[in-house]
């Protein structure tokens, strides 16, 4: 089946530093997405992608679509202390399809 | 966004018995709704997913059996564990996606912890 590397698969910074975790497939992918989850909670969606080379931004995060269609990157600008959790790809090989999931990063940010 | 939620967010239960969790999706309707289960330290496996109005499709090694789901109407899915044992203990996650042909995603809710005394 389907493979997801997630990497790296834990992360410590300094408040302040950027974050950058990246994730590849075996196979391409038509949409790529990314989330984050708190401890005890679902994942929340954080930035959906959905073309290769779509480069998408929400606030201080910035994901973009591998022009290959087999990678994705996330990158974490000036960090916070709340963006302290793990944070999952997902991708989906063709309309319809079940997601497939990365391994997680584990962030922690150092006040 | 959308929103999904889950009832309840945390059972206890003893060995033996059954549990069910329910997923809405509140402010959309859903065809297709998909369960997770997650262990600690470990990324989400997917289950099965539930479709509205016909039999779920079970993931590989998933006993259909023992995880009853029920996609009654066009914002409900329910998973129901039979005879839980404490290795069924874990975290349980829905997820929907609104009606997108061309951008699809997934939301998730907010997740239910099981334990099986």
């Amino acid at each position: 089946g389907q493979q997801l590397n997630q990497s790296p698969q834990s992360m410590f910074i300094q408040e302040g530093e950027d974050v950058s975790m990246n994730c590849t497939s075996s196979s391409i992918f038509n949409t790529w997405l990314w989330y984050k989850q708190d401890p005890g909670e679902g994942p929340v969606l954080l930035i959906a992608l959905y073309k290769a080379g779509e480069l998408t931004s929400n606030g201080r995060l910035t994901a973009q679509f591998g022009i290959t269609r087999k990678d994705s990157f996330l990158n974490i600008s000036a960090s916070i202390p709340s963006d302290v959790g793990i944070y999952f790809c997902a991708g989906r090989e063709t309309s319809g399809s079940r997601l497939t999931f990365g391994e997680g990063t584990q962030l922690t940010v150092n006040p | 966004g959308a929103v999904v939620s889950q009832h309840p967010s945390w059972v206890i239960c003893k060995s033996g018995t059954s549990v069910k969790i329910e997923c809405r999706s509140l402010d959309f309707q859903a065809t297709t709704m998909f369960w997770y289960r997650q262990f600690p330290k470990q990324s989400l496996m997917l289950m099965a997913t539930s479709n509205e109005g016909s039999k779920a499709t079970y993931e590989q090694g998933v006993e259909k059996d023992k995880f009853l789901i029920n996609h009654a109407s066009l914002t409900l899915s329910t998973l129901t564990v039979t005879s839980a044992h404490p290795e069924d203990s874990s975290f349980y996650i829905c997820s929907a996606s609104p009606p997108r042909v061309m951008r699809e995603t997934q939301y998730f809710g907010p997740g239910t912890r099981l334990l099986v005394l």
